[in-house]
């Protein structure tokens, strides 16, 4: 499937510590995003990151991007109780048309 | 400004039978799109729809289909649900005519059981 594969599928760490988590894709993409989902609740975005893009931060978090492997990381630094949630990525690729694809996401439990 | 509302929160419904849910979005954003969440699984796309135009389609079957209203609004139809209709069914309003292209904004979702 074309669809982004995040690894790991669940994560648990210690307040404080790093969080990464990576997507992987298959075919080429224009943008790709990372969104938030906090208990089967609507999803938060996070950061999108172009194909053009190496590297994006937005506050705590670091996204990068690296076509030529066809994978983007997720960096969740110094992380808190309340980062605990699914975290998504969702590509926009060439040849599927209009449509987002989301992949089957990482679970983090960030424990106090 | 409020965000992107859906209703209703929660709904049960028996196969065979046929739902409606809807969507308002973010004030100004012109474009709705749908998404399936089933349990422990992504999002999955299922319409895209922009000035009234679907612009996107997923890989779901016809019982399932949408539309736009003049207000930007829209509403999510299926019809003669399965038990695997079950799902958190979502909607994000951007600005864009292009899902992938920028900030998707959505909302809480409704959660459909099928009995």
């Amino acid at each position: 499937s074309q669809q982004g594969e995040e690894d790991p599928q669940a994560l648990s760490i210690q307040e404080g510590e790093n969080a990464t988590m990576n997507c992987s894709y298959k075919t080429s993409i224009n943008n790709l995003q990372w969104y938030r989902q906090n208990s089967g609740r609507g999803l938060v975005h996070l950061i999108l990151i172009r194909s053009n893009e190496r590297e994006k931060h937005s506050g705590r978090l670091r996204v990068t991007l690296d076509t030529s492997k066809k994978s983007s990381s997720l960096l969740i630094t110094a992380s808190r109780a309340a980062d605990t949630a699914s975290y998504f990525c969702a590509t926009d690729f060439k040849a599927a048309g209009n449509k987002l694809t989301f992949g089957g996401g990482t679970r983090v439990l960030v424990k106090p | 400004d409020a965000g992107v509302t859906q209703s209703p929160t929660h709904l049960i419904k028996t196969r065979g039978q046929h739902v409606t849910l809807r969507c308002s979005p973010i004030s100004g954003h012109k474009s709705v799109s749908w998404y399936q969440q089933v349990l422990g699984q992504g999002p999955q796309f299922i319409f895209q729809y922009y000035e009234k135009e679907e612009r996107g389609r997923g890989n779901f079957p016809d019982r399932f289909s949408a539309r736009q209203f003049p207000n930007y609004s829209s509403e999510l139809n299926v019809n003669a649900l399965l038990l695997g209709d079950s799902a958190l069914y979502l909607c994000a309003s951007s600005p864009s005519p292009v899902v992938g292209q920028e900030t998707q904004y959505f909302g809480p979702g409704t959660r459909l059981l099928v009995l």
